[in-house]
């Protein structure tokens, strides 16, 4: 089956310090991998994308973060925290295969903490 | 430019009235999605649409109708509303170009009690 782990319900960090959220997956075929970000009582928004190519990717906000296939991962990373970054975070992923259907992971709480 | 917006914000129905969660952009998007989010569980595909007059079912369809006669809107239907559709239902649309690699642009979302 088709799925989106992230194995950290919540991460603490010190403002200043760098963060890493993380993200596998499994799907068939080459997946497109995204990040969205939660405040609360809105909506997600997108953060960012991997489709292809460089595996390093850079998205809004100071964040970035590294495709690995061999070990199915798309960890989220930015290098120096910020209070505000505190919310709620989701990978989701689009399986080349079923383009219409995204699966979402069950998020991770990011805490910062000044 | 409003993106998406959902309507009611909040909802507190009895077990068995039914109700239409209305979602709307004017992005001229084709792609349009229902969700629920659960503590825990992170979003679950209700339904989907790739254009007007084509819907399709997602991950939890069941007690859920959607139809959609126009590109702006895609409401979502509870039949007969039982406690365990007590969530919080988010409407996303994105463009279908390049096999799905569009971010999705989210409503901020209804929260539906069902006592």
């Amino acid at each position: 089956a088709q799925s989106v782990a992230q194995p950290e319900d919540q991460v603490n960090v010190a403002e200043g310090n760098p963060l890493t959220v993380k993200c596998t997956y499994s799907v068939s075929g080459n997946p497109y991998l995204f990040w969205y970000v939660q405040y609360p009582n809105r909506g997600l928004q997108f953060l960012l994308k991997y489709i292809t190519g460089d595996n390093l990717v850079k998205g809004s906000y100071g964040f970035e973060a590294e495709f690995n296939k061999s070990q199915t991962s798309f960890h989220l990373k930015k290098p120096s925290a910020l209070v505000s970054d505190s919310a709620l975070y989701f990978c989701a992923v689009r399986p080349y295969s079923s383009a219409s259907k995204i699966i979402f992971g069950s998020g991770t709480r990011l805490s910062i903490r000044p | 430019n409003a993106g998406v917006t959902q309507t009611p914000k909040f909802q507190v129905l009895k077990t068995g009235q039914s109700m239409t969660l209305q979602c709307a952009q004017d992005m001229n998007h084709e792609y349009m999605s229902w969700y629920r989010q659960d503590p825990g569980m992170g979003l679950r595909l209700i339904h989907y649409s790739v254009g007007a007059g084509i819907t399709d079912q997602g991950e939890v369809p069941n007690g859920y109708n959607v139809s959609r006669s126009t590109t702006e809107d895609f409401p979502l239907r509870l039949l007969s509303a039982a406690p365990s559709q007590t969530s919080v239902y988010f409407c996303a649309s994105s463009l279908t170009g390049d096999r799905g690699v569009q971010p999705q642009h989210f409503g901020d979302g209804t929260r539906l009690s069902i006592l």
